[in-house]
């Protein structure tokens, strides 16, 4: 169960797009479509925004959207917005009913 | 609306233990796969246990394998974690959350949380 592989920051200036990475193995990412996003804003509870690589919950707006080719998924949020800066999380699957977050990556909008 | 309200947090010595309480309302615990995730003091997260809907199986990291134990109480519609033996790195904020299910599957996708509840081993 070792922890999925995130930037540690990201940055990008309102209107522009960012893409944040999470790679794993082909025994948790590559293996599964469970891959799940959540944002978190400092002192707040984890909130999801991706499930199963690529589906939005009700309320998530589209600029939020995720992908997966191989180990390595992605979160993109397309015309950054000053609410969208907070740390975010990659989480999968690992096989044996356990699960595993990535590190965390802190998007700061410029 | 579903909520949920995790209780039971506090300051434990080391090798003592605690037991967290999550209270669940406007759902029925029982149908969905439940986890306890944490997170140390300006640190990331960490995927703790899982508790199957159903008569589903119950599931440990495997840092707090062998020491926690994972419970539920249909009738109080209330999840628990029993955490004994407990060490330093075990302080954290610990989190309750519903998962997602799709035809009785889980799909590792956890739709609501608690606010947490902090536990600070030390002594």
């Amino acid at each position: 169960q070792s922890a999925l592989t995130q930037p540690p920051s990201a940055s990008g200036s309102p209107g522009q797009s960012v893409t944040i990475s999470c790679t794993g193995t082909s025994s948790d990412v590559g293996g599964y479509n469970f891959v799940s996003w959540y944002q978190q804003h400092p002192g707040k509870a984890p909130k999801l925004m991706i499930y199963e690589v690529n589906k939005r919950p009700a309320g998530v707006p589209d600029r939020f959207s995720g992908s997966k080719s191989g180990d390595t998924a992605s979160l993109t949020v397309s015309g950054l917005q000053a609410e969208d800066e907070a740390d975010y999380y990659c989480s999968s699957y690992s096989g044996s009913s356990a699960g595993v977050f990535g590190g965390g990556t802190k998007l700061t909008v410029l | 609306e579903v909520q949920l309200l995790e209780s039971g947090g506090g300051l434990v010595q080391p090798g003592g233990s605690l037991r967290l309480s999550c209270a669940a309302s406007g759902f029925t615990l029982s149908d969905y796969a439940m986890s306890w995730v944490r997170q140390a003091p300006g640190k990331g997260l960490e995927w703790v246990s899982v508790l199957y809907s159903g008569h589903g199986g119950s599931y440990y990291g495997d840092s707090v394998e062998g020491r926690f134990t994972i419970s539920r109480d249909n009738s109080k519609n209330t999840l628990y974690v029993q955490m004994d033996s407990l060490r330093a790195e075990d302080t954290a904020i610990y989190y309750c959350a519903k998962d997602q299910v799709r035809g009785g599957v889980a799909l590792w996708g956890f739709d609501h949380w608690g606010q947490g509840t902090l536990v600070t081993v030390s002594s």
